[in-house]
């Protein structure tokens, strides 16, 4: 039974540049949700995506990034013309189903990024 | 969300009991208490979930006063192998139909031989 699989796990870019990283979830989750984590910072929520739509992206900076879930397929979060201060980890995670009492997120691994 | 305030950091030897306390003065009515445990270069993982009393569960224990501004996670006999970072989460499950967090800066546990 596979975890919550993200890739690449580390990804260098160099400024100007954009970073596509991806997210399958476990098998079964319908609910994918992105996390950005500075060094010594704890996560900080960007996304929610369900198959084909964005729920919330309110964490989400404005410009530059962008996130999907299509029907087939990882969900991606996109990054261009990256700069520097985007490098961070970025975690995905998933659940599978939003509305139960007692829902818990189950975590990847994580994307290091590095912008040069 | 409720804010949370954690301990920064706790040292404690192997085989010793850890107590973790987590204050959320402001935690609502619908909210329930999760905890995740992250080790370095690795995503968060799920430990322990209540919302009044006490839970238990093969990892760790979890109490909740009477008026919930408060709660302790328990780990029993820690061994080097759970020096990680814990973050206690306040939200509702419910919300929105989804759980929305940002993690605090979390405890980070060093366990010494």
């Amino acid at each position: 039974n596979a975890g919550v699989m993200q890739n690449p796990r580390h990804l260098v870019r160099r400024r100007g540049q954009e970073a596509r990283l991806r997210c399958s979830p476990m098998k079964g989750h319908s609910h994918v949700y992105w996390y950005r984590q500075l060094p010594e910072e704890g996560l900080k929520f960007m996304v929610y995506l369900q198959k084909e739509n964005i729920i919330d992206e309110s964490g989400m900076p404005k410009e530059r990034f962008s996130a999907e879930f299509p029907k087939e397929g990882p969900s991606i979060l996109r990054i261009q013309q990256v700069v520097r201060g985007d490098s961070a980890a970025y975690f995905c995670a998933s659940s599978p189903t939003a509305t139960p009492e007692r829902n818990t997120q189950y975590f990847g691994p994580g994307t290091r990024l590095t912008v040069l | 969300l409720a804010k949370t305030t954690q301990p920064i950091s706790m040292d404690s030897y192997e085989g010793q009991e850890v107590n973790i306390t987590c204050s959320h003065n402001n935690i609502a009515t619908n909210d329930y208490i999760t905890w995740y445990q992250q080790f370095p270069s690795q995503g968060p993982r799920f430990i322990i979930q209540g919302y009044k009393t006490k839970v238990t569960n093969e990892v760790a224990s979890l109490f909740i006063p009477a008026d919930r501004k408060s709660s302790t996670l328990s780990l029993p006999r820690v061994s080097l192998s759970d020096t990680a970072v814990y973050y206690c989460l306040v939200g509702d499950p419910n919300s929105g139909g989804y759980q929305k967090v940002t993690f605090g800066t979390g405890t980070k546990l060093q366990v010494i031989p």
